[in-house]
């Protein structure tokens, strides 16, 4: 069965620190999802991508995050001055049943 | 934006006894609603989906309904074993293309199976 991977899968930064969370997608698939999830709270959507190109973004999705494709596979998600209620679940996803198994972050 | 209110946000059941969670949606474009099962520290995992053209659909134990007039829908677990402790999540999509799978989630429901 096709796998989304993620990496890392525990990430620890500094608040006000970048990090960049990555995740390589299905082959061929053209939809693509990055999702959060605050411990113990439900999963909430963040940005879709289709076609190279951002197709939607949530109010969560503010200034401070960006997604790329920088070497037009592999998915980053990057978050440029972390804040603590950053802290949480990073799933990257296609369709409705591929998820990665997710990033971790924890910002202390 | 779509809103999807689950209920109840914990369920305790004895094995054997049957579970049922009950979702509801706002928006009535939404045509997709799945079904995910997380354990602690894992990804969602879909169980059952059901689209808005049926009322109706059962995979072994679990079973979801589908009321698009009342914007609401429920998951059955029949049978439940110790090993469906988990929290359940409902999603309501709006799917406006071919494979665009959007995703509104509910708060979730921790359900837990007493031996």
């Amino acid at each position: 069965e096709p796998e989304v991977t993620q990496t890392p899968s525990h990430q620890v930064t500094q608040m006000g620190q970048e990090v960049i969370l990555r995740c390589v997608p299905i082959s061929n698939h053209l939809y693509f999802y990055w999702y959060r999830q605050i411990l113990g709270q439900k999963v909430e959507f963040l940005v879709s991508f289709y076609n190279n190109e951002i197709s939607e973004k949530s109010e969560i999705f503010d200034d401070q995050f960006s997604v790329e494709r920088p070497d037009g596979s592999n998915f980053t998600l990057k978050i440029r001055s972390t804040k603590l209620e950053d802290s949480a679940m990073y799933f990257c996803a296609h369709y409705e049943a591929f998820f990665g198994q997710g990033t971790r972050l924890t910002v202390v | 934006g779509e809103n999807v209110e689950q209920h109840p946000s914990t369920l305790s059941v004895q094995e054997g006894d049957s579970a049922v969670i009950k979702c509801t949606y706002s928006d009535s474009a939404s045509n997709y609603f799945p079904w995910y099962k997380q354990e602690l520290g894992k990804r969602p995992q879909l169980i059952i989906d059901i689209r808005s053209n049926v009322g109706e659909k059962k995979d072994q134990r679990i079973a979801v309904t589908l009321n698009k007039t009342a914007k609401h829908f429920s998951l059955h677990i029949t049978e439940t074993q110790p090993e469906d402790s988990a929290v359940y999540f409902c999603a309501a999509s709006i799917m406006r293309g071919s494979n665009d799978y959007k995703l509104s989630f509910g708060a979730g429901t921790t359900v837990t199976v007493r031996a």
